[in-house]
Order: C-alpha cells, then structure tokens, then sequence
C-alpha cells in the first residue's frame, strides 16, 4: 500500500524559509515523479512544483520560481521542498503527491498534507 | 500557460439524480485530463484520469467524456457519499494546472 507522509510545516515568519519532506513508502520510490501540491485555506488546489523521477529535472509553478526548491533522496525514498523568502500567499496545506505515470501524469496518491502558516 | 474553467462553481442535488460538471481548457489539452474528488480536511482522490478512464476502486457511476478543449465528469445516480468538490486538472505539459473547483451538495 502507497504511503506519502509529509512533515515540516509550522507556523514561520515572512521572508523565512522552511524545508518540507515526504517520506514515501510501499511502491518503488525512485521510479516515480514526484510534485507538491498546496491549497491555501478556503481555496482550490494549486500545483507548485515536480521532479523526475532520478531528480534530473525540475519544473515550478510561476509564483514560486526563484524562491522554492524541489529535490530528492532515492536512497531515503524522501521528497523535499525547500522554501526560501516566504510569503503571505504561501500559507497552505502543502501535499506531496505521486505521478500516476509517465510524466507529467495524473496524481494517483496523495499524502495528507503538512500545514504551512506565514505570518508574523 | 492553459487555464482551465469549471461549471458550475456549486450545485445542489438530490440522491438518484444525474451530475455533470464540465471543465474547458483555454487551449487543446488532448485527453490529458484528471478528475478529482476532495471531501472537507481530507486530501483529494483521483476518480478519473486520460478524460474517461475510471481510477481502481472508483465506483463506475462516474464517468468522463471530452477532449480537445471541453470535458465532462457524470455521476449517473448522486449517492450520499458523492458530496465535495470536484476538481478537474490538466496533465499534458507543466505547468499542471487544476480547475477552481466544482462543489456537489447533496
């Protein structure tokens, strides 16, 4: 059974960073691309960031380029995001979210999400 | 980049009825197509994905239909469980991109 759990979030000041893991288990993590997926409080879902499958590539969502970086461990079966100058509009619920198939793919498994409040 | 619009933004049904839900893409997305469903505090669930083919488990009271730029997502008899909100999402290049949402309530 697929199980994505995400940790790191908390409560941070504007301008901040913060570093978020996924600790993946019960599939064959390095064969997988990986992205992040946020919703903000009351609102739709919205796509930020994606990594292949060996971490070759990365691709981000316009509002987040320059500022957050999405990375890796095979070894670790772990994804991070890595979130620098952080902003009002960054508070969310942060997911990490497996790619169906052959990237860009649908998001099959979802984990259950990691709160991220800015604010000072 | 390729937004995606979704209609109705809320709609009230009743058990037994038929649902549709439509998302339009400002641009050919082929049938590269997601379908999600999202209940309060939890995470989304894929129902459909490639427009019309159905996730494992998913009950086949949902369906899907489209390509190009117009797509559907039907729930031929709402059930109790069928509340929440709909989202649709492109998948052929990034950025991904999700619908604003589409919330069913019963």
């Amino acid at each position: 059974q697929v199980f994505l759990v995400e940790s790191g979030g908390g409560v941070v000041q504007p301008g901040r960073s913060l570093r978020l893991s996924c600790a993946a288990s019960g599939f064959t993590f390095s064969r997988y691309a990986m992205n992040w997926v946020r919703q903000a409080p009351g609102k739709g879902l919205d796509w930020v960031a994606a990594v292949s499958s060996d971490g070759s590539s990365e691709f981000y969502t316009d509002s987040v380029k320059g500022r957050f970086s999405i990375s890796r461990d095979n070894s670790e079966n772990t994804l991070y995001l890595h979130m620098n100058s952080l902003r009002g509009d960054d508070t969310a619920v942060y997911y990490c979210v497996r790619d169906g198939g052959i990237a860009p793919s649908r998001s099959d498994y979802w984990g259950q999400g990691t709160l991220v409040t800015v604010s000072s | 980049d390729i937004q995606m619009t979704q209609s109705p933004s809320t709609l009230s049904a009743s058990v037994g009825d038929r649902v549709t839900i439509t998302c339009r893409a400002s641009q050919e997305i082929s049938s590269w197509l997601a379908w999600y469903q999202q209940k309060p505090g939890k995470a989304p669930k894929l129902l459909l994905y490639e427009a019309f083919r159905l996730q494992n488990g998913v009950p086949s009271r949902f369906s899907g239909s489209g390509s190009g730029t117009e797509f559907t997502l039907t729930i031929s008899s709402l059930q109790p469980d069928d509340f929440g909100t709909y989202y649709c999402q492109k998948y052929n290049r990034y950025p991904l991109t999700f619908g604003g949402g589409t919330t069913v309530e019963i």
